[in-house]
């Protein structure tokens, strides 16, 4: 069964603008960790941010903060004021408790326009 | 600076050659990956060792064999291989589950080995 889902395969953004990258997922453990990663066209998967199950507050990490609507079973990064460099594959990843194991997304390829 | 090393950071090999990727780790973790990512699509998990021991194999043919020296070291060792088998190859590593919190913990990937077999 799927375990993360983003349906949004390409996204544009004008720069300067705020951005939504959806994230749904599915998982009957309650405790489990939702994770950002971008990768540039150059191949490198960044680690953005973080957040766990049990925070009480969406995690933010510079331009960076998540959306966590846990009845929903959604985790959306936005991006404020999107820049250039921000034109990269955003994939949005799951683990739960006892296994090493990350579940990924299929991924958004998301485009600044100047 | 990626705490995850990897190399060579390009492979061009032959079907018939013998070759081997490295990565190297100096984050304190306990388990370490491998995943393959074809152009435009998430990283497939292909081995995962957990405090040394092969704890995942994803039905990965055995031209692919992987070798975890050491907590900070891991190999990958390609023979035989085929054009498909062409792609980005991503090492990565994280605390290892089964503590309190290791949901918590992130993948920390290398740059990657691009590997073109002709």
């Amino acid at each position: 069964a799927q375990k993360i889902t983003q349906t949004q395969p390409g996204m544009f953004v004008q720069e300067k603008e705020a951005v939504t990258l959806d994230c749904t997922y599915d998982t009957s453990d309650p405790s489990y960790g939702l994770f950002w990663y971008k990768q540039p066209s150059s191949g490198e998967m960044i680690f953005l941010i973080y957040q766990g199950s049990y925070d009480q507050q969406n995690a933010t990490e510079g331009r960076y903060s998540l959306n966590f609507q846990k009845a929903r079973k959604s985790a959306n990064l936005v991006i404020s004021a999107s820049q250039l460099g921000d034109s990269a594959m955003y994939f949005c990843a799951m683990r739960d408790r006892n296994f090493n194991k990350f579940y990924f997304g299929s991924g958004t390829k998301l485009n600044v326009k100047p | 600076d990626t705490e995850v090393t990897q190399t060579p950071k390009h492979l061009v090999m032959g079907m018939t050659n013998k070759k081997s990727l490295k990565c190297e780790q100096h984050m304190g973790h306990r388990a370490m990956y491998w995943y393959k990512q074809k152009a435009k699509k998430p990283p497939e998990l292909m081995f995962v060792y957990s405090y040394e021991k092969l704890s995942i194999n994803e039905s990965v043919p055995s031209r692919f064999s992987p070798e975890c020296p050491n907590s900070s070291l891991l190999n990958l060792h390609l023979h035989a291989l085929q054009p498909e088998d062409s792609a980005l190859y991503l090492c990565a590593s994280s605390q290892a589950s089964g503590g309190l919190s290791s949901y918590n913990s992130p993948l920390h990937f290398g740059n990657g080995t691009r590997l073109t077999v002709t």
